[in-house]
């Protein structure tokens, strides 16, 4: 139990172009996710809180006009990268905490690549 | 401000050994932890969580936990090769929130 996925794994994509990337809860539903990022040989980097059904809350220093996130069902939460910019490739990865409130588990990551 | 501190390592064990990591936490009012294994280039899994002072063990793999210390750190017997990976140790403080504070992970390597 405790799946989560994510789309896509892996993209590549023109700077100024936006990305979307998805994180769904396959067997459990999830009020809140969590959306990182890590930079190579860095611990992960908590961008915001999504939680379903309202505003994303992002952490201090991330700019809430170009990571776009929307939870729009329990099941579901998107991350959409705008204008982006070769110093936003990463690898980003979204959590979901289970019904509980206590356990998040982490979806497999998308690496991005802005050339 | 509220940190979770881990030795960045690389922690080198035998193959068979036990592997000890830790981490220590500044927040005394953390109410959850847990430690997530990551292997290079893939995302963390959640290996083990711990709510209360003491042992909580699962196969080869135990956690402690002392509030008093302010300090939890997990075991790993009879290492294999595979357990070699970057251990995350990570506090919740905020328990209605569902946040986590990482620390900044423990490189282990177990040689064969």
């Amino acid at each position: 139990g405790a799946v989560v996925s994510q789309h896509p794994s892996w993209v590549i994509c023109k700077s100024g172009t936006s990305v979307k990337i998805e994180c769904r809860s396959l067997d459990f539903q999830a009020t809140t996710m969590f959306w990182y990022r890590q930079f190579p040989k860095q611990s992960l980097m908590l961008m915001a809180t999504s939680n379903e059904g309202s505003k994303a809350t992002y952490e201090q220093g991330v700019e809430k006009d170009k990571f776009l996130i929307n939870h729009a069902s329990l099941t579901l939460s998107t991350l959409t990268v705008t204008s982006a910019h070769p110093e936003d490739s990463s690898f980003y990865i979204c959590s979901a905490l289970t019904g509980g409130g206590y356990e998040q588990y982490f979806g497999p990551g998308t690496r991005l690549t802005v050339t | 401000q509220k940190e979770v501190e881990q030795n960045s390592g690389p922690l080198s064990v035998p193959e068979g050994a036990i592997a000890s990591l830790n981490c220590t936490y500044s927040d005394r009012g953390s109410q959850s932890f847990f430690w997530y294994r990551q292997y290079s280039g893939k995302s963390p899994e959640l290996i083990m969580s711990i709510y209360s002072n003491g042992d909580k063990e699962d196969g080869r793999f135990t956690a402690q936990l002392n509030k008093a210390s302010q300090y939890v750190s997990l075991l790993i017997r009879d290492s294999q090769p595979s357990d070699s990976a970057t251990y995350l140790c990570a506090v919740n403080i905020l328990s209605n929130t569902g946040k986590l504070i990482f620390g900044q992970g423990t490189t282990l390597q177990v040689k064969p």
